[in-house]
């Protein structure tokens, strides 16, 4: 049971560039969501997804775009990459049912 | 969103009990007191959660308070392996996955 995976663990991109997060998660979870976790702060809610066909809006959405086809994945997309983007990314899911939520590793995005 | 207060950060001595308090004065009825921790360069891990009633598991216990106000997660026996950041977060109800972090309380375990 591998739990929540995320993809690339590492990342260095240019300003203006654009790339997707993957994460997917093998719970059959209905929850997901998108977390950043910028330098000696907590982790800040960017978009999350109720379900595969719906997502909405969290804290901290304006750069990011996702999409959830499937329940088993949850891609972030950045549209046009800027140094304020540099962070730790962090998904996670959760059943409605059990109320534990499962982090994945998290990716780490420098962008230059 | 109901906040939390929690101290920036706290110090324990390998093998001895560490209580680690969390303020809620705006908490409602239908919150749950949720505790997770990050361990250096992971994501958030799972400790423990409750509602009314102290909680105890194979991790830590929850000390909550009579009028829900605060509570108090506490490490029976501190290791090396407890060194984290500790958040502690309120969810409205069991089905609301939305969680708010704050800046959590940073343990220093010492050997």
């Amino acid at each position: 049971n591998a739990g929540v995976t995320q993809t690339p663990k590492f990342q260095v991109l240019k300003t203006g560039q654009s790339m997707t997060l993957q994460c997917a998660q093998d719970m059959n979870h209905e929850y997901m969501s998108w977390y950043r976790q910028d330098p000696g702060m907590g982790l800040r809610l960017i978009h999350y997804s109720v379900g595969a066909g719906i997502t909405d809006q969290g804290e901290v959405p304006n750069g990011y775009n996702v999409s959830r086809s499937t329940t088993e994945d949850f891609p972030l997309r950045l549209l046009s990459a800027a140094p304020s983007q540099t962070s730790v990314y962090f998904c996670a899911s959760s059943s409605f049912r059990g109320g534990t939520t499962f982090f994945g590793q998290g990716t780490r995005l420098t962008v230059v | 969103d109901a906040k939390t207060t929690q101290p920036n950060s706290m110090e324990s001595n390998e093998e001895e009990p560490v209580h680690l308090p969390c303020n809620h004065s705006t908490i409602s009825g239908t919150d749950y007191i949720h505790w997770y921790r990050q361990l250096p360069s992971q994501g958030p891990e799972y400790v423990i959660h409750g509602l009314t009633s102290n909680v105890n598991n194979r991790m830590a216990s929850l000390a909550i308070a009579e009028d829900r106000k605060s509570s108090t997660l506490i490490l029976h026996r501190a290791t090396l392996r407890d060194a984290a950041v500790y958040y502690c977060i309120l969810r409205v109800g069991l089905n609301n996955n939305d969680m708010r972090f704050g800046a959590g309380t940073r343990l220093t375990v010492k050997p």
